[in-house]
C-alpha cells in the first residue's frame, strides 16, 4: 500500500457527461501529479500541483482540468466524455523537499481509477 | 527530448532464476533519475528502485538491482531469484532535474511472466 487513495476504483458512464476522480496523497505530500495510462498512448503525465498550486501541464485535454485543495486532496474532472478517453487514471504523490524538482523525487501511485466510457 | 526505450515486450523466466529487463533513455540534460515501476495484473503502480545520474553505485533494493551504464544510457533491472509473484508489467521512467516539468518519463513496459 503506497499511502495513495484514490476513488472510485472503478467508474462506468457515456459519452459527453462529466466525472470526478479523487486523490488523496500520502500523508505529508504536498505533490500531486496525474497520468493517464491507455492502450494505445501508453503511460502519459497529464498535470502536476504543489501545496494548491499548478506547477506543469503535460497532455491534458482542454476538456479536462485538475484543482488541488486546502487539505492537499486533488480531483481531475474529466467532461465531455469520448470513448478515446476510457483509460487507467492515476494520480501519484511526492515530498518534493523545498518545492523545487529534484531528480530522486519519487512519486508514489495510488491504485488508479478505471474510467469506461461506453 | 526524453525518451525511455523498453525493446522487450514480453519476457518468460523459471521460477529462481535471474532475469534482466532492458531499459535505454535519452536525455541531454547531466542530472536525471532512473525509476523502475511495477504493474500487477490488478493494475497499481509498485515503485520499485531508484537510480540518480551522478550515483557512483548502482542502486539495490533487496532482490531489485538496476545496472547502470552511464555512457551507454542503459539503465537495466536485475531480478535476482525470481518468484511466481514477479509476474507483471514492468516499467522503466525518467524525469530531469532542472527541467520545466516534473513528470517522469514512462517506456512502454515489459511483461515478465515467471513460470513454475
Amino acid at each position: 500500500d503506497s499511502g495513495v487513495t484514490q476513488t472510485p476504483k472503478h467508474l462506468i458512464t457515456a459519452t459527453g457527461q462529466r466525472v470526478t476522480l479523487r486523490c488523496s496523497p500520502r500523508s505529508g505530500d504536498l505533490s500531486v501529479y496525474w497520468y493517464q495510462q491507455s492502450l494505445d498512448q501508453g503511460l502519459q503525465f497529464l498535470i502536476h500541483y504543489y501545496n494548491g498550486e499548478e506547477r506543469a501541464k503535460g497532455n491534458i485535454l482542454e476538456r479536462f482540468s485538475a484543482q488541488q485543495f486546502p487539505d492537499l486532496h486533488s480531483e481531475l474532472n474529466l467532461s465531455s466524455l469520448e470513448l478515446g478517453d476510457s483509460a487507467l487514471y492515476f494520480c501519484a504523490s511526492s515530498v518534493l523537499p523545498g518545492g523545487e524538482p529534484i531528480s530522486g523525487e519519487t512519486q508514489y501511485f495510488g491504485p488508479g481509477t478505471r474510467l469506461l466510457v461506453l | 527530448a526524453q525518451k525511455i526505450t523498453q525493446t522487450q515486450p514480453g519476457m518468460f523466466v523459471q521460477e529462481k532464476e535471474a532475469v534482466t529487463l532492458d531499459c535505454t533513455y535519452d536525455t541531454s540534460d547531466p542530472s536525471y533519475g532512473l525509476f523502475w515501476y511495477k504493474q500487477p495484473s490488478s493494475g497499481e503502480m509498485i515503485f520499485l528502485i531508484y537510480q540518480g545520474s551522478y550515483d557512483q553505485q548502482n542502486a539495490t533494493e533487496g532482490r531489485y538491482s538496476l545496472n547502470f551504464q552511464k555512457a551507454r544510457k542503459s539503465a537495466n533491472l536485475v531480478i535476482s531469484a525470481s518468484q511466481l509473484g514477479d509476474s507483471a508489467m514492468y516499467f522503466c521512467a525518467m524525469r530531469e532535474a532542472g527541467g520545466a516539468t516534473n513528470k517522469l518519463i514512462f517506456g512502454t513496459g515489459t511483461l515478465l511472466a515467471v513460470q513454475p
